[in-house]
């Protein structure tokens, strides 16, 4: 079973505060995304990576930026994060048969 | 980019009946599609998937159909039951890079 962790499931931070989302996996998968979730805009692809240290701009990169260091963990950072990041953000890996499998979520609000 | 839409974006049917859910996508060269289905509060999860060389599977209650000349697929659920009730989304990538794009979501109720 392909296991995708993330570092919370609620989050509550202030306008202007720098923020870390993590995801983990247990498998040696490449290729990992970060999605944000809003109601009647489906899932919208921020950025992706295909190796470490390697990314890939998605769809809405705009007030993001990622961090992949190691294989198994996908950093998505809000430098100064702003009310209209409020959202719910996925996490999700590339299986090998191009299958995505998705963590948790985190429900992150700006307040 | 891939540009996937999404029809219709709520559905409601009768226990027992049959529902049908519409997708487009725009780039030829997107080559897997997956449906996923989310229940309030949990995370999608794969219900049925198809590839450009296929153009129909099924599995129990579930089937997708592919046109690759319209760049259309679409979702049959037949003999729903409320245990169906969910938002459901298509989506589709490329072969490279595995980078996915999803539809707007389908709220599909069934009423028993």
């Amino acid at each position: 079973d392909v296991k995708v962790t993330q570092s919370s499931r609620y989050l509550v931070k202030r306008t202007g505060e720098k923020v870390f989302l993590e995801c983990v996996q247990d498998m040696d998968h490449e290729n990992m995304f970060w999605y944000r979730q809003d109601p009647g805009l489906g899932l919208r692809l921020i950025y992706f990576s295909y190796d470490v240290k390697m990314k890939e701009k998605g769809d809405i990169p705009e007030g993001y930026s990622v961090s992949r260091e190691k294989k198994e963990r996908f950093s998505l950072i809000l430098e100064s994060a702003s009310t209209n990041q409020t959202s719910m953000y996925l996490c999700a890996i590339r299986g090998t048969t191009d299958t995505q499998y998705f963590g948790p979520g985190t429900r992150l609000t700006v307040l | 980019g891939e540009n996937v839409e999404q029809h219709p974006s709520t559905l409601s049917v009768q226990e027992g009946d049959s529902a049908v859910i519409k997708c487009t996508y725009s780039d030829s060269a997107s080559n897997y599609f997956p449906w996923y289905k989310q229940e309030l509060g949990k995370r999608p999860q794969l219900i049925i998937d198809i590839r450009s060389n296929v153009g129909e599977k099924k599995d129990q209650r579930i089937a997708v159909t592919l046109n690759k000349t319209a760049k259309h697929f679409s979702l049959h659920i037949t003999e729903t039951q409320p245990e169906d009730s969910a938002v459901y989304f298509c989506a589709a990538s490329t072969p490279l890079l595995g980078d996915m794009r999803f539809g707007a979501g389908t709220r599909l109720t069934v009423k028993p």
